[in-house]
């Protein structure tokens, strides 16, 4: 068990619905990270926090979407409008900066209809 | 830039052992990573190694990094059917994030 939680573990949305990810990192880890990984595909990052600055975005992360870390604990991904072609694994980690090793949660499948 | 590459399937008959290798492209890289991936599963990380060292060995787990030729590589000995899953190789450069190759999917068989 890594310590990382996220929620749901899947969701099925129809094209153009909003939906919206919950992570929760290892409870001492300053550092968030979401990453998206489609089939047969590494993950690809799409944004980090340090605490709750978002300190980096990925030009993967289009307009439709947006992530927060209000009081720098959890963390929301929200997806507006969803496509089709957002239809994928949404993982989460996070570290503690140390030798950046970071910790997986089990992800979130999405799947947009 | 970072660009990583991994070949994409490997298979391993049961006590053998199994070799993954990846290549990357940023010279800057200062550690190096190799996570596993099970069915419907987040990543594991397995092992790093700084890019200081040449080998680092853990347990069933020997990485060898060569800079000049930015190859990594992930031998794992006595190979089991519970290593059967995907790996990918993994690189952090000058910003904090992990830049990951497609992954090289083993099969072990019994």
């Amino acid at each position: 068990d890594t310590g990382v939680s996220q929620d749901p573990r899947h969701k099925i949305t129809k094209r153009g619905q909003n939906v919206t990810f919950r992570c929760d990192p290892i409870s001492e880890h300053n550092r968030l990270y979401w990453y998206r990984q489609t089939l047969g595909q590494g993950p690809e990052f799409l944004t980090y926090f340090q605490n709750e600055a978002q300190l980096e975005k990925s030009r993967l992360l289009s307009d439709r979407f947006s992530a927060e870390r209000p009081k720098g604990s959890f963390s929301t991904l929200e997806i507006q409008r969803t496509e089709q072609g957002d239809s994928a694994m949404y993982l989460c980690a996070s570290s503690s900066g140390v030798n950046e090793k970071l910790f997986f949660g089990s992800g979130t499948q999405l799947s947009v209809l | 830039g970072e660009d990583v590459e991994q070949s994409l399937f490997l298979s391993v008959r049961e006590g053998d052992s199994s070799v993954i290798n990846c290549t990357y492209t940023d010279s800057s890289s200062t550690y190096l990573y190799w996570y596993k991936q099970e069915p419907g599963a987040g990543l594991q990380l397995l092992t790093y190694i700084f890019s200081n060292m040449d080998m680092k060995q853990d347990q069933r787990l020997t990485v060898l990094l060569n800079k000049k030729d930015k190859h990594l590589s992930l031998r794992i000995a006595d190979t089991q059917t519970g290593d059967s899953a995907i790996y990918f190789c993994a690189e952090r450069s000058g910003n904090n994030r992990l830049a990951f190759g497609k992954g090289n999917q083993v099969v072990v068989i019994p």
